[in-house]
C-alpha cells in the first residue's frame, strides 16, 4: 500500500539552526501539507501546496518557514533559524485529488526537538 | 472560519463499555467534509473516516459508528464493546476549502480515550 515517508524520524537541533524536515508523498498525489502538533496539542495546520506553489498558510507558517518540492518527488519544511517554541511532531499529508473527498494519507511524524 | 470542539479532553472507560466522543464543528461552507483520525501512543495518525455533508446517513464499521447532525453540527463517534487498543487521542477534523481548493483540514483539540482492562 502506497504511503507517505517523513525522515529524520527524530532530529534534534540546537536553538537558531536551520532544519529540514522531509517527506515523500505518495506518488500521484497532487496536493501536500505540513501540520504541527506540539507535544499533548491539537494537530494544527501549517501549509498547503499545489502546483508548486503555497495555496494557503496559517498564522504559524512565518517568514522563518518556507517549503518547497525540489525534484518532484520530495517535499521539504525548513526552519530557518529555530526555537524552542518549534519543537514539536511535523506531519506531512498528500491527497490525490481536488476534491476534499479523498483521504489525506499522513506520514508517520518527524519529532523536532530544539534545545 | 471553521472551528472544531471536541469538548471533553480526557474519557476514561472500563473495558467493554461503549464511549461516545463528542466534536461539533462550525463551518460557513455548504460543502464540507468532517473526518476522525487516531492517534496511538506510536504517534501516527490514522483514518478513520470522512462523511461529506450531503450525507448524514450514520456508518457502522465493526465496533465503531458515527452520528452526523447537521441540524446540531455535530460528527460524534461511538465505539461499542471498547477494548484496550482502543486507547489514543481521537481527532476530529474539518475541511472546507471547496472554494479554495485547499483541502486542508483544521482539527479538534482531540479526545484522549484510555479504557482499562
Amino acid at each position: 500500500e502506497p504511503e507517505v515517508t517523513q525522515t529524520p524520524s527524530h532530529q534534534v537541533t540546537q536553538m537558531g539552526q536551520e532544519v529540514i524536515l522531509r517527506c515523500v508523498p505518495i506518488s500521484n498525489h497532487l496536493y501536500f501539507y505540513w501540520y504541527r502538533q506540539i507535544l499533548g496539542q491539537k494537530v494544527e495546520f501549517l501549509v498547503s501546496f499545489y502546483n508548486n506553489e503555497i495555496s494557503e498558510k496559517s498564522e504559524i507558517f512565518d517568514d522563518q518557514f518556507s517549503v518547497e518540492r525540489p525534484d518532484g518527488s520530495n517535499f521539504t519544511l525548513k526552519i530557518r533559524s529555530t526555537k524552542l517554541e518549534d519543537s514539536a511532531m511535523y506531519f506531512c499529508a498528500s491527497i490525490q485529488g481536488q476534491a476534499m473527498n479523498t483521504e489525506a494519507f499522513f506520514g508517520q511524524g518527524t519529532r523536532l526537538t530544539v534545545v | 472560519a471553521q472551528k472544531v470542539t471536541q469538548a471533553q479532553t480526557e474519557i476514561s472507560v472500563v473495558e467493554k463499555e461503549d464511549v461516545t466522543l463528542d466534536c461539533v464543528y462550525e463551518t460557513r461552507d455548504t460543502t464540507y467534509y468532517l473526518f476522525w483520525y487516531k492517534q496511538p501512543p506510536s504517534g501516527e495518525l490514522v483514518f478513520l473516516i470522512r462523511r461529506n455533508s450531503f450525507d448524514e446517513q450514520n456508518e457502522i464499521s465493526g465496533r465503531y459508528s458515527w452520528n452526523f447532525q447537521k441540524s446540531t453540527s455535530s460528527f460524534n463517534f461511538t465505539i461499542t464493546a471498547s477494548q484496550v487498543v482502543d486507547s489514543a487521542v481521537y481527532f476530529c477534523a474539518l475541511s472546507d476549502s471547496f472554494q479554495h481548493n485547499n483541502n486542508d483540514m483544521r482539527f479538534g483539540a482531540g479526545t484522549r480515550l484510555t479504557v482499562k482492562p
